[in-house]
């Protein structure tokens, strides 16, 4: 059972557009939720993150907007650029145990 | 240069045979991960520990295994009992400090059987 679920599978924006990546959980021991960005053939780097006590987070062009009630977050970029271009994946951490469980990612690519 | 060292970056491996895939970390992170990403299904946790000599079945350990005998060491071992082991692999560490909260990730080693 998938205990992050992320949407859309892929996305393709124009240049300067804005990307949008949701994802939602069930799990209220979830304490934690990071962003990472993947480029082809290397491990995935940390964006951009959020706590539950928190309902925004912006970083540059990366924006995590936070919904407890909903149990929801998503990833907001801000004039996307072809850079951009690589697969982002959510998660959450359990507040036990140190347990980190990821979406399924999104394929982003911008177009010029 | 701090971080996570993973190798081989690429391995090939005859059906029937183990291998070991390194990771070592010079973070002085207590926790260490193994991943296994397959396209489509994002990152699948196999095992994991938090302290030497102790570490914990994730979703997919059937058919891996792992040791954790120094704090910056956690090799994967990959077995003949993997029916499907073709897959990018990801290690990764942890401090488990909940202030800190950011796990860092290897560069990955890809895995095909022949």
């Amino acid at each position: 059972q998938q205990q992050v679920k992320q949407s859309p599978q892929s996305l393709i924006v124009q240049k300067g557009g804005i990307s949008i990546i949701n994802c939602a959980y069930e799990n209220t021991a979830f304490d934690y939720f990071p962003w990472y960005q993947q480029f082809p053939g290397k491990g995935p780097a940390l964006l951009i993150a959020i706590r539950p006590d928190v309902s925004e987070k912006k970083e540059g062009r990366f924006t995590i907007s936070f919904n407890k009630s909903a149990k929801q977050f998503s990833l907001h970029i801000m004039d996307s650029q072809p850079g951009d271009s690589a697969t982002y994946f959510c998660a959450a951490r359990r507040n036990t145990g140190n347990q980190f469980y990821f979406g399924t990612g999104t394929s982003l690519t911008v177009i010029p | 240069d701090g971080g996570i060292t993973q190798s081989p970056k690429y391995l090939f491996r005859k059906e029937g045979q183990n291998v070991t895939l390194s990771c070592e970390q010079n973070l002085n992170h207590d926790a260490m991960y193994w991943y296994r990403q397959d396209p489509g299904q994002g990152l699948r946790l196999i095992y994991y520990s938090q302290i030497v000599n102790d570490f914990q079945k994730g979703d997919i350990a059937e058919g891996y295994s792992v040791s954790r005998e120094k704090k910056e060491s956690f090799p994967l071992t990959v077995t003949s009992a993997q029916k499907n082991p073709t897959a990018f692999y990801l290690c990764a560490s942890s401090m488990l400090d909940p202030a800190y909260n950011e796990q860092f990730f290897g560069p990955g080693t890809r895995l095909t059987v022949l």
